[in-house]
Order: C-alpha cells, then sequence, then structure tokens
C-alpha cells in the first residue's frame, strides 16, 4: 500500500487561509469517507484534529476543516496563527483492511 | 481522560528482538482496537497493526513475518514484538487507540534505534 501524496510543505501569513492536499487513490481515500487528519508538533505525538473528512473533535478550533472530491481529500486551515506550524498528516482506511498515511506536509506560519 | 504510557528498549542490535509495551490508564480498554504506528526518522507515519480486546489482530502485509502484538486486558497493557530488527525499523514508535476509523489518543511515543 503506498503512502497518500501530501506535499512537503505549505506557508502562509497570520490571519491567512492555507490548504493541504492529500491524494490518494479509489482503493482508500476515493473509496471511503474515513480519512483523518493530525497536526504534530516538533517531538510531539500526532494530535487527530479531523476524522471521517470533515468532523471536528471536541476542542479543536473551528478554523480547522476539512473536505475531499474524489480521490483527494484536503485540510483548509483558517486565520493562519503561529501556533499552527507544525506537520499534519492525512490517513485513510484502505480496501486491504489496512491503515496508510501520508508523507506529511510542513507548515511555516511567516 | 484516557493516556497512553508507553515502555521499553530504544537501542538494538540487528538481529535483535524489538518489545514495546503501552499502557492505557484513565478509560475503557474494551471495545477499540489498540494500534501501532512508527514513524521513520524525517519521513511519514506507517501503519504496522493493531489489536482489539479479544485478541484479535491486523498486521501490515510488509511486517506479518516479523511482527506478534498482544494485549493482557488484566493489565490494561498492549505489547508490540518485533524480531530480527534491521537499520530499517529505525523509527519513533507509537501506540494509538483507534475508535473507529480514526487514532486518538496517541502514546508518547518511544525512539528505537538499530545500530551495531
Amino acid at each position: 500500500q503506498s503512502a497518500l501524496t501530501q506535499p512537503a510543505s505549505v506557508s502562509g501569513s497570520p490571519g491567512q487561509s492555507i490548504t493541504i492536499s492529500c491524494t490518494g487513490t479509489s482503493s482508500d481515500v476515493g473509496a471511503y469517507n474515513y480519512v483523518s487528519w493530525y497536526q504534530q508538533h516538533p517531538g510531539k505525538a500526532p494530535k487527530l484534529i479531523i476524522y471521517e473528512v470533515s468532523d471536528r473533535p471536541s476542542g479543536v478550533s473551528y478554523r480547522f476543516s476539512g473536505s475531499k472530491s474524489g480521490n483527494t481529500a484536503s485540510l483548509t486551515i483558517s486565520g493562519l496563527q503561529a501556533e499552527d506550524e507544525a506537520d499534519y498528516y492525512c490517513g485513510s482506511y484502505t480496501s486491504s483492511l489496512t491503515w496508510v498515511f501520508g508523507g506529511g506536509t510542513k507548515l511555516t506560519v511567516l | 481522560q484516557v493516556q497512553l504510557l508507553q515502555r521499553g528498549a530504544g537501542l538494538l542490535k540487528p538481529s535483535e528482538t524489538l518489545s514495546l509495551n503501552c499502557g492505557i490508564y484513565g478509560g475503557s480498554f474494551s471495545g477499540y482496537y489498540w494500534s501501532w504506528i512508527r514513524q521513520p526518522p524525517g519521513k511519514g507515519l506507517e501503519w504496522i497493526g493493531e489489536i482489539n480486546q479479544s485478541g484479535g489482530t491486523d498486521y501490515t502485509p510488509s511486517l506479518k513475518s516479523r511482527i506478534t502484538i498482544s494485549v493482557d486486558t488484566s493489565m490494561n497493557q498492549v505489547s508490540l514484538r518485533l524480531t530480527s530488527v534491521t537499520a530499517a525499523d529505525t523509527a519513533v514508535y507509537y501506540c494509538a487507540r483507534r475508535t473507529a476509523k480514526w487514532f486518538d489518543p496517541w502514546g508518547q511515543g518511544t525512539q528505537v534505534t538499530v545500530s551495531s
């Protein structure tokens, strides 16, 4: 199972919005609404920020939103803040009954 | 609030066996899958396997011959065993609770380095 494809890096200024894409196949992202997103600060464990494509866990800022079209899922962060600077990973269930993640995207807040 | 606390050796020689434990505190053990996910240095996340309370397991195909995940329900603990390690197994290893189709929370992570 190949990893999902994410851009290596994205950047934005405080207050702006950015979008991170996550491209898979018809056997994972395109097959199920089981895409999740994780935020990871340096030296820390990943933290769930989006599940089932667009749902936010309790306590996660409304500035984080998710969507999906075909084989590509997207994470949008609006009103960028300095604390959003982190690595972001998408994950998906697969038709092989396993789980696959993206390679990660480093978000830099300028 | 459930917390996952990991323990285990971090430095191994090639061909040795990796053993990690994940204790589940402050929450229910039953009704979830308990997964192991690793992150090689500078790379993305890789799901390597999981287990439920009844001992049912699923493993990533590439590691199936070397990996064993077990559960001790009396101690609310999940264990990972990976045999015949090589440098390619060097990574931070995380345990995580899988709720339906997402992973939350995660353990603090254990750096495992394989070096002669």
